[in-house]
């Protein structure tokens, strides 16, 4: 399977939890991004990142939240100290490099829960 | 900020029948996607428009992008019941601060019965 990966497919979490999501773009990409898709929302942006670099954070929550890019690895976006409201689908998107940044290619995505 | 609002939000229809969703801004992008969503999965690009006034056809699917760059159509020649899911429009800048970055709109929720 040559897609974007997600793992895990459903995470739950207890208020107070780190969440740890995880994503490898698809073969021959290095363009990642993180999009967050609320119950009764559409998908809303996060952040961009190339290897090793954060492109565009403007739609990160100032606290709590982190994303990388490791040279080695899959991308990873990290919540800290969750609280419910941070319960959604999250999708992770790749592109290639040197190729049309809006053709973005989503992954199966992430549910979180927070109990 | 960009917004995309697309029409209706909900299409309920009969196999056989014709239908068309429309995405709408008061900006400009420089290319707009339509992807589909299967619930508890991701969104599958279908097609990306860069040129205004650009029709793609895919199959029964006929997509086009305004002459000004600001709106976009998804037509649907007979559907068939495969087709019920999710559509998305997104739309994208080429540049500045906003590159890589995929506005969507609020999707519309198409079902085809049989």
């Amino acid at each position: 399977n040559a897609g974007v990966m997600q793992n895990p497919r459903h995470l739950v979490r207890r208020r107070g939890q780190e969440a740890r999501l995880r994503c490898s773009p698809m073969k021959g990409h290095s363009h990642v991004y993180w999009y967050r898709q609320l119950p009764e929302e559409g998908l809303k942006f996060m952040v961009y990142l190339q290897k090793e670099n954060i492109i565009d954070e403007s739609g990160m929550p100032k606290e709590r939240f982190s994303a990388e890019f490791p040279k080695e690895g899959p991308s990873i976006l990290r919540i800290q100290q969750v609280v419910r409201g941070d319960s959604a689908a999250y999708f992770c998107a790749s592109s290639p490099a040197g190729g049309l940044a809006h053709e973005q290619y989503f992954g199966p995505g992430t549910r979180l829960t927070v109990t | 900020t960009q917004l995309l609002e697309q029409s209706p939000q909900f299409l309920s229809i009969q196999e056989g029948e014709n239908l068309t969703v429309y995405c709408n801004s008061s900006s400009v992008f420089s290319s707009l996607q339509w992807y589909r969503q299967e619930p508890g999965e991701g969104p599958v690009l279908l097609v990306t428009v860069v040129t205004g006034g650009e029709v793609k056809k895919l199959k029964r699917l006929t997509f086009q992008f305004g002459d000004a760059r600001k709106d976009s159509s998804l037509h649907i020649t007979a559907a068939q019941p495969g087709d019920t899911g999710l559509y998305l429009c997104a739309g994208a800048n080429a540049g500045g601060t906003s590159y890589g970055k995929l506005t969507f709109g609020q999707g519309t929720i198409l079902t085809v019965h049989p």
